[in-house]
This record gives C-alpha cells, structure tokens and sequence, in this order.
C-alpha cells in the first residue's frame, strides 16, 4: 500500500528537548515537503526537498531542519523547540516525473501534533 | 497577498443542494491545481486536480478552472453530511518547488 508514514502521531515536549519528526515514504517520490497546520493560517510549508541530499527552505523554515539522506525519508528536526512550535505538523510527498508531465498532487502522512510547553 | 485566498466559511448548504467553492491564486505562473478535503484532525486527501481551463468532472465533484481570471472553484452536486470538512485549494508553481495551500473552507452539509 502507497504511504507516507510520520512517527509519532502526538508528542508533548518541553522547550529547548531536541526532537525528531521522522516521516518515511514508499512510493519512490522524488520530492517530500513538511508542512504546519495552524488554525486559520492553513497549511505553511517549512521546508522541501527535491531528491537526496537537496533541502531547500519553505515559507517557515526558521526553527527547523531537515535531511534527506535516503529516497524514503525526510526527518524533521526541532533543535530547541519552543512554544510557537505547538502546531500539527504533516509530510508530504510527490513525484517530479509525473508533475514534469501534467502535475502531480501530494501525498500526505497522517499527521504529528506537537504540543511544547 | 497570499498566494491563495479561499473564503473560511463556513459554508452551510442542505443535504442534496449544490455545495459551491471558490478558489483564487495571485502567480499567473501556476501550473496545476488541487483541491483537498480534510476532515477535522486528519490528512488532506485529494479529490480533484485540474490543469487545463474549463471543467472536469469527477462523480458528484466538478472542478473549474479560469486561469485569465486566476480563479478555481469547486462544485459538489447532491451534497452529503458526509461532506461536511475543510476544503482546502492548492496550487503548484511552474517550477514545482512549490505547493501553495489555501487556508481552507469549512462546509456543513445539513440533514
């Protein structure tokens, strides 16, 4: 079954724990993107990636980073996270090949809600 | 100016009505669009993309695009209470770097 799966569905932190979002996709898709969800902001990406080893920044980068050292995964990384962190938090991927062709939608994971207090 | 721009609703129609979205997009240099539904706490799922100006359809679903007036819009025919969610509008820039999301409108479908 295609999927994007995120680990862990809900976590609670304290500010300035280091953690990690990790999101693993199965579909082979060249390009996997990291997304925040905040009440009536809607959905704002953070960062992006294209293929392995290339990263670049979304809308609201700051606060966060990424790897992309395989195909499959893309981890978020909160280094020392901080209240305004509090968000839910959702991967996405897609494929380049068929976005080259006609466009391609993105596939998202079932979602981490972070709560830092 | 956000790059799109959806009205938050809500948006309350009777069961079996039409359900009409809106959708518009500020970079003439979008390429593909998107609309997603979300039920509350869960994932976007797609149900219709469009590329082309003019309409498509998909079952209940109608998506309709005007690129020379940047808008898209959405129509649901025969709604559902089961419809009731978040839609939310996106759009893929040229370049595909890219995905820009709507901040999404809430329908309610009424018995």
């Amino acid at each position: 079954e295609a999927q994007v799966t995120q680990n862990p569905r809900y976590l609670i932190t304290v500010t300035g724990k280091k953690l990690t979002v990790t999101c693993s996709q199965n579909m082979n898709h060249e390009y996997m993107s990291w997304y925040r969800q905040d009440p009536g902001l809607g959905l704002r990406q953070i960062y992006y990636s294209m293929n392995v080893e290339v990263t670049d920044k979304g809308d609201v980068p700051e606060g966060y980073k990424v790897s992309r050292k395989e195909k499959r995964n893309f981890p978020l990384i909160l280094e020392s996270p901080s209240p305004n962190q509090t968000s839910l938090y959702f991967c996405a991927s897609s494929s380049l090949y068929l976005s080259a062709l006609q466009g391609a939608e993105a596939f998202f994971g079932q979602g981490t809600r972070l709560t830092v207090v | 100016q956000k790059e799109v721009e959806q009205n938050s609703g809500p948006l309350s129609v009777p069961e079996g009505a039409i359900a009409s979205l809106n959708c518009t997009y500020s970079d003439r240099g979008s390429q593909s669009f998107f609309w997603y539904r979300q039920y509350s706490g869960k994932s976007p799922e797609l149900i219709m993309s469009i590329y082309s100006n003019g309409d498509k359809e998909d079952g209940r679903f109608t998506a309709q695009l005007n690129k020379a007036s940047q808008y898209v819009s959405l129509l649901i025919r025969d709604s559902q209470p089961s419809d009731s969610a978040t839609y939310l509008c996106a759009v893929n820039l040229y370049n595909f770097n890219k995905f820009y999301f709507g901040s999404g409108t809430k329908l309610n479908v009424k018995p």
